[in-house]
């Protein structure tokens, strides 16, 4: 029930293409719902959050769509770009608690 | 400004010796984790320091020994390593918003056990 699914593992697009990235979870405790994006070699950085209480969230190019009756939530990439090629982790949490359940990964390709 | 600063970048090191990992931040946030992440895996939660007391520890093997001098610094001690302990380690810290805590990781650090 702790454990957040994530899907596709990899996925590659052609530059200017919207890849989506999906992520499942049991626990309707969780209440925090975070993306981070991985560079090879580098420390995964916060991309964009949300809450349970809206269904959307953007912030630039990166949509967040958030299905509380379906406990489902995506990272979508508008005019995608080279430069986002990339890991994505979704993850999850309580509130007031220190612990991040992160989903597998999804390694994003974008070609020119 | 959300910097996480981890030295050393990389880290070679035998299985006898005894090294330290360093992270540092400066933004004020509350608490300070350390995780490890394999090849092409998320990262896992080692510990959790919250107000400079240890709140969270991921049952770590012994040879992981993790400090907090105080509000801004953490460190990990490692001893008599395993080559299965090959990783890049990671520190995080974060800041509260509305009830969830907003984690931002350093760069980490490479670490070779030989």
């Amino acid at each position: 029930q702790q454990q957040v699914k994530q899907s596709p593992q990899s996925l590659i697009v052609q530059k200017g293409g919207i890849p989506i990235i999906n992520c499942a979870y049991e626990n309707t405790a969780f209440d925090y719902f975070p993306w981070y994006q991985q560079f090879p070699g580098k420390g995964p950085a916060l991309l964009i959050a949300i809450r349970p209480d809206v269904s959307e969230k953007k912030e630039g190019r990166f949509t967040i769509s958030f299905n509380k009756s379906a406990k489902q939530f995506s990272l979508h990439i508008m005019d995608s770009q080279p430069g986002d090629s990339a890991t994505y982790f979704c993850a999850a949490s309580m509130m007031n608690t220190d612990k991040l359940i992160f989903g597998t990964g999804t390694r994003l390709q974008v070609f020119p | 400004d959300t910097e996480v600063t981890q030295t050393p970048k990389h880290l070679v090191m035998g299985m006898t010796n005894k090294k330290s990992l360093k992270c540092e931040q400066h933004m004020g946030h509350r608490a300070m984790y350390w995780y490890k992440q394999k090849a092409k895996k998320p990262p896992e939660l080692m510990f959790v320091y919250s107000y400079e007391k240890l709140s969270i520890n991921e049952s770590v093997p012994s040879r992981f020994s993790p400090e907090c001098p105080n509000s801004s610094l953490l460190n990990l001690h490692l001893h008599a390593l395993q080559p299965e302990d090959s990783a890049l380690y990671l520190c995080a810290s974060s800041q509260e918003r509305g009830g969830s805590y907003e984690q931002y990781f350093g760069p980490g650090t490479r670490l070779t056990v030989t």
